[in-house]
């Protein structure tokens, strides 16, 4: 298997909301990621687990809460979400953040929806 | 903060030409990677290219890297209508960085290619 998996595939929430992302990946990778992208804009890091330890939050803001409870598995948890978190979020994983010359291996990604 | 850049930011070709796509970044960097992403959805990885090389190929891609002039390139020959997506470039930094830096790949701006049939 050399996919990510990402579910679901588009998700449409009130600001009240509360749900979740996942992600799931069986290639024995060690890195995982979750990125956000806007319409026409490059992807942009939010979080990194290595070893299903988070190792980078780029300063993004609380309502959104990674989970990573094993090695083949992400979750993206979404709570009081804003119109301008509309976006797609991807995940990704890699064999290992310290390991230099691999690439990364992308899902499709979730097209989220605030409303 | 994206560390690259790249331009054009959209290309346009005929079927059978050549398309050629520049990335300019901004601090050192372990290796340089190039991604394509068709109509929005996943990221497909193409070639990565590191810090010591100056030049790799992968079937019709050609990647260059100067690490002088912080910049690559990536060289699409023989152009196919199926090449039609967006190309990004991303960096990941130089491991000298230290360790908050590990697992940062940092995308540029993109460019939208365009091959008609």
């Amino acid at each position: 298997d050399t996919e990510v998996t990402q579910t679901p595939k588009h998700l449409v929430m009130g600001m009240t909301n509360k749900k979740s992302l996942k992600c799931e990946q069986h290639m024995g990778h060690r890195a995982m990621y979750w990125y956000k992208q806007k319409a026409k804009k490059p992807p942009e890091l939010m979080f990194v687990y290595s070893y299903e330890k988070l190792s980078i939050n780029e300063s993004v803001p609380s309502r959104f809460s990674p989970e990573c409870p094993n090695s083949s598995l992400l979750n993206l948890h979404l709570h009081a979400l804003q119109p301008e978190d509309s976006a797609l979020y991807l995940c990704a994983s890699s064999q290992d953040k310290f390991l230099e010359g691999f690439g990364y291996t992308f899902g499709s990604g979730t097209r989220l929806t605030v409303v | 903060s994206q560390q690259g850049e790249e331009d054009p930011q959209a290309l346009s070709i005929q079927e059978g030409e050549n398309a050629t796509m520049n990335c300019s970044y901004k601090t050192s960097i372990n290796n340089l990677q190039w991604y394509r992403q068709n109509s929005g959805r996943g990221l497909v990885h193409l070639i990565l290219i590191r810090s010591n090389e100056r030049e790799k190929h992968s079937g019709r891609l050609r990647v260059t890297l100067d690490t002088s002039k912080k910049s690559s390139s990536l060289l699409i020959t023989a152009s196919r209508a199926a090449d039609t997506a967006s190309y990004f470039c991303a960096t990941h930094p130089d491991l000298g960085a230290g360790g908050t830096s590990y697992g940062k790949l940092t995308f540029g701006q993109g460019t939208i290619l365009t091959v008609h049939p």
